[in-house]
């Protein structure tokens, strides 16, 4: 079975410091990755998608960044936090080929980012 | 543009049950699911629907009506447990429109 995980849980970090979160899938070849944010209270917010090793999708213009440097990892960065990047940050994959399920997507733990 | 309309909070009983609309303007569909979302956690999966009609599954149920840009979940037997954000997502196109959820408040 396909398993994702994406760490660290918690982070508090002060403004202007780099970030750097991690996120790895199990079990699958080939998946499209995702980075979201949810802000508190509000609808997830896609940052970043990826559909191949080196491939990177930005929806949001911003000073955060993403890598895939393995078919199965995907790693969202930042130079220099802003307060307003906090937030819950989640990594997400789907597999275009399910045809029972449609294109489900699967989460991460999510990581709460607090920049103070 | 592209929009997604549920409400923004709902209160029900225990052993009662509960809908909660989701009504969509997209440019593109291949898809609407439900997922559920705990405080503090990642959303899980609950259905998809890509056909008109009603999917069930145990004790929550999802409509759709392509026509009307319509679907609702349906909560029956509510349990504390169900006391969670609901969220409805469209495939447009291949790009997942979200709405804002739904939080699902249940009292004794």
């Amino acid at each position: 079975s396909q398993t994702i995980h994406q760490w660290p849980a918690t982070l508090v970090q002060p403004v202007g410091s780099p970030l750097s979160l991690e996120c790895t899938v199990e079990g699958t070849s080939n998946p499209n990755l995702y980075w979201y944010r949810q802000a508190a209270g509000r609808g997830l917010q896609l940052l970043f998608y990826s559909v191949g090793i080196g491939q990177i999708s930005s929806e949001v213009p911003q000073n955060l960044s993403a890598s895939r440097p393995q078919d199965r990892q995907f790693i969202l960065s930042s130079k220099k936090l802003l307060l307003s990047d906090s937030g819950f940050y989640l990594c997400a994959w789907t597999y275009w080929g399910a045809q029972l399920s449609g294109n489900t997507i699967y989460f991460g733990e999510g990581s709460w980012l607090t920049v103070v | 543009g592209q929009n997604i309309d549920q409400p923004t909070e709902m209160t029900a009983t225990e052993g009662a049950i509960v809908q909660i609309n989701c009504t969509y303007q997209t440019s593109g569909f291949n898809g609407l699911f439900w997922y559920q979302q705990h405080a503090g956690e990642a959303p899980t999966f609950l259905s998809y629907n890509v056909l008109d009609g009603l999917e069930e599954k145990g004790r929550f149920s999802s409509f759709l009506s392509r026509s009307k840009g319509y679907s609702y979940l349906l909560l029956k037997e509510l349990q504390m447990k169900d006391s969670a954000s609901y969220l409805c997502a469209v495939d447009s196109n291949y790009q997942l429109i979200w709405g804002a959820g739904t939080k699902l408040i249940i009292k004794p």
